[in-house]
């Protein structure tokens, strides 16, 4: 059972444009959201998270939006860059305490054109 | 600051072999570790975690195990590697806000 969907395994958004990267989940207890951003080889970073008691979050060109009632959260970049071409994953989390554990969606590529 | 290592970054093992991938973390006490495998075209799945010295815990039944031996120490291992084992693995360390850091990642090709 997968409760954090990323639908859209790819993307391709030309340069200076916005992205918009979607994720969904079904576990309504889920109370903290995240974006990773992964290059190749390389080990998933933090992006951007937000918590449950808000519906926007923004850092620079990243904006994550939230949902609650449909279940879903998307995360903006605008204007794109060739640097951001990666893959993004969508993760949650429930509770509060000393291992909270993040649940992953399956991940988006992101390819911006030049 | 923080910083989290893990090796070796590729590997290429024989099916029937053992497996011993470790991670250390630096500038930082009592982390919480993890273990994650992301297998190709799939995201992130959670194999282990731990909260302190000698505590494991698994999410997914399987032929791989974890130990931590030590508080910055987390070793991930197996005495004999299926082919479905292959994927790239990744440690990572967090404290209690949540948001998890990740190693560099081992890439395992089972063969």
């Amino acid at each position: 059972d997968q409760q954090v969907k990323q639908n859209s395994p790819s993307l391709s958004v030309q340069e200076g444009r916005i992205s918009i990267l979607n994720c969904d989940y079904t576990n309504s207890m889920f109370d903290y959201f995240l974006w990773y951003k992964k290059y190749p080889a390389e080990g998933p970073t933090f992006l951007i998270s937000i918590s449950s008691i808000k519906d926007k979050n923004e850092d620079g060109r990243f904006t994550v939006f939230l949902n609650k009632s449909a279940k879903h959260l998307s995360l903006h970049i605008v204007p794109s860059q060739p640097g951001d071409s990666a893959v993004y994953f969508c993760a949650a989390s429930v509770g509060f305490g000393s291992a909270r554990q993040l649940t992953f969606g399956s991940g988006t590529q992101l390819t911006v054109l030049p | 600051s923080q910083t989290i290592h893990q090796w070796p970054a590729t590997l290429v093992q024989p099916v029937g072999s053992p497996l011993s991938l470790e991670c250390t973390v630096e500038g930082t006490s009592n982390p919480n570790l993890y273990w994650y495998r992301q297998a190709a075209g799939r995201g992130l799945q959670l194999l282990f975690y731990s909260v302190g010295i000698g505590q494991i815990s698994s999410e997914v039944p399987q032929n791989l195990s974890a130990s931590r031996p030590q508080d910055r120490q987390f070793i991930l291992s197996s005495k004999k590697l299926l082919l479905s084992d292959s994927g790239f693995y990744l440690c990572a360390w967090s404290v209690t806000t949540g948001e998890l850091f990740f190693g560099e990642g081992s890439r395992l090709t089972v063969l």
